[in-house]
């Protein structure tokens, strides 16, 4: 089955600086890559997500690439901001749209 | 738009009894899957139903099970709760419908076995 490993699984992160998310798969079918941010007391939302035909997709300021033949993407957020503090997972899918989740990665901005 | 719905929002068992917990999703939408979420442990599948069948299991005892009803409600139940299946339950609704993917989770129903 699909192996998923996310690094690091805490990350501290001056404000205004960039924060650099990564996720492994083992499963070569995948296609789809999302990343979720849950905030406390919350469940996790959606909040960019690639196709495997594409190989980087912004939205303000974050942005997912991905390495398909190294079987790896990553969640780059751009001038964090306190707000940007919560746990962040990744969900790599198949083509049954299965999702399997990653331990997730706990984002700390710090003032 | 009404988002997902869990109830109750919390919970406390003791050891040995069975509980239920409800999950109402967004209108439209037909999938419905269910996670355990533990500290360390990340979101665990447990199972996703599609218009009333299950249609994926993850590696969960047999003591975990559900349902889904005709207006896409579904249930999860666990049976002879142990003190390790305290944990928060999330459930996450889904289109899939024109290759739209996204899991709308709600807030969770929080259960504690003592």
């Amino acid at each position: 089955g699909e192996n998923v490993e996310q690094h690091p699984s805490t990350l501290s992160v001056q404000e205004g600086d960039s924060a650099v998310i990564k996720c492994t798969y083992s499963d070569s079918a995948s296609n789809y890559f999302p990343w979720y941010k849950q905030e406390l007391g919350k469940g996790p939302q959606l909040i960019i997500d690639i196709r495997s035909n594409v190989g980087e997709k912004k939205d303000q300021r974050i942005a997912v690439t991905l390495n398909k033949t190294a079987k790896h993407f990553s969640l780059h957020i751009t001038e964090t901001q306190p707000e940007d503090s919560a746990v962040y997972f990744c969900a790599p899918g198949d083509s049954n749209y299965q999702l399997i989740w990653g331990a997730g990665t706990k984002l700390i901005i710090k003032p | 738009k009404a988002g997902v719905t869990q109830t109750p929002r919390y919970l406390i068992k003791t050891r040995g009894q069975q509980v239920t917990l409800s999950c109402s999703p967004i209108s439209g939408h037909r999938s419905v899957s269910w996670y355990q979420q533990t500290p360390g442990q990340g979101l665990q599948f447990l199972f996703e139903y599609f218009s009333e069948t299950q249609r994926n299991k993850g590696n969960f005892p047999g003591r975990f099970s559900g349902r889904q009803f005709s207006n896409s409600r579904s249930e999860m139940n666990v049976s002879t709760l142990e003190l390790g299946d305290s944990a928060l339950y999330l459930c996450a609704s889904s289109t899939f419908r024109e290759g739209s993917t996204e899991a709308f989770f709600g807030q969770g129903t929080r259960l504690t076995v003592v």
